[in-house]
């Protein structure tokens, strides 16, 4: 059974990068999209990008100038980095597997959350 | 960005009632929507996808439909663990989009 967990600091001060990583286990990171996920009271669930298995990457235009998503394959890991943070980007961030092709994409399996507060 | 409507906002109900939860896509997704239910706590854990299909280990109770860009998850007599929020997600195109939720709450 395919299991992710979150990993990372849960406090960041404002204008500093913000850093998680997600471990998989239980099957490999080949052929599915990796993506992150967060979620806010106020804004509920917001998809934040995805890193391909093959290198392909999409952001969330509202976000992409600011994040990146990157696979390290050998550790069966991938990885966010949010710059410049604010409060606003204080969040529940969800890893999760997404499979699926020709726009039949399904988020099939989640981490447990980190909570990130951005704060002085 | 396809903008995702749910109503209602939330939802009393009892053990055994038959309720219908709507999502509304701000432009035609065909049938890329996704439902998700989500316990206080925990992940959202997929439930339907493709409009209308069961991801495995589902119960038969929750069906889903769409009628041109509305979606609807019906839950045919509730049980006590299907008291949590549900969500709708477009896969049509991104950025992927969720529905701000319904929190279906016990009578």
């Amino acid at each position: 059974q395919v299991q992710l967990q979150e990993s990372g600091p849960g406090l960041v001060k404002p204008s500093e990068t913000l850093s998680l990583t997600c471990t998989v286990s239980g099957g490999s990171i080949s052929n599915y999209y990796w993506t992150w996920i967060r979620q806010t009271p106020g804004k509920g669930l917001e998809w934040i990008g995805y890193f391909y298995y093959s290198g392909s990457i999409d952001y969330n235009p509202s976000l992409k100038s600011r994040v990146t998503i990157l696979l390290d394959m050998s550790k069966n890991q991938f990885s966010l980095k949010v710059n410049s943070v604010t409060p606003a980007d204080t969040a529940l961030y969800y890893c999760a597997r997404m499979c699926g092709g020709s726009r039949w994409y399904t988020l099939d399996h989640w981490g447990r959350g980190a909570l990130v507060t951005v704060s002085p | 960005d396809i903008q995702m409507t749910q109503s209602p906002s939330s939802l009393s109900a009892s053990v055994g009632d038959r309720v219908t939860l709507t999502c509304r896509a701000s432009q035609s997704i065909s049938s890329y929507l996704n439902w998700y239910h989500q316990e206080p706590g925990k992940a959202p854990k997929l439930l339907i996808y493709a409009a209308s299909t069961l991801q495995t280990g589902v119960p038969s109770r929750f069906s889903g439909s769409v009628s041109g860009t509305d979606f609807t998850l019906t839950i045919t007599s509730l049980q006590p663990e299907d008291f949590a929020t549900y969500y709708c997600q477009q896969s049509y195109s991104t950025p992927y989009t969720f529905g701000q939720g319904t929190k279906l709450e016990i009578k």
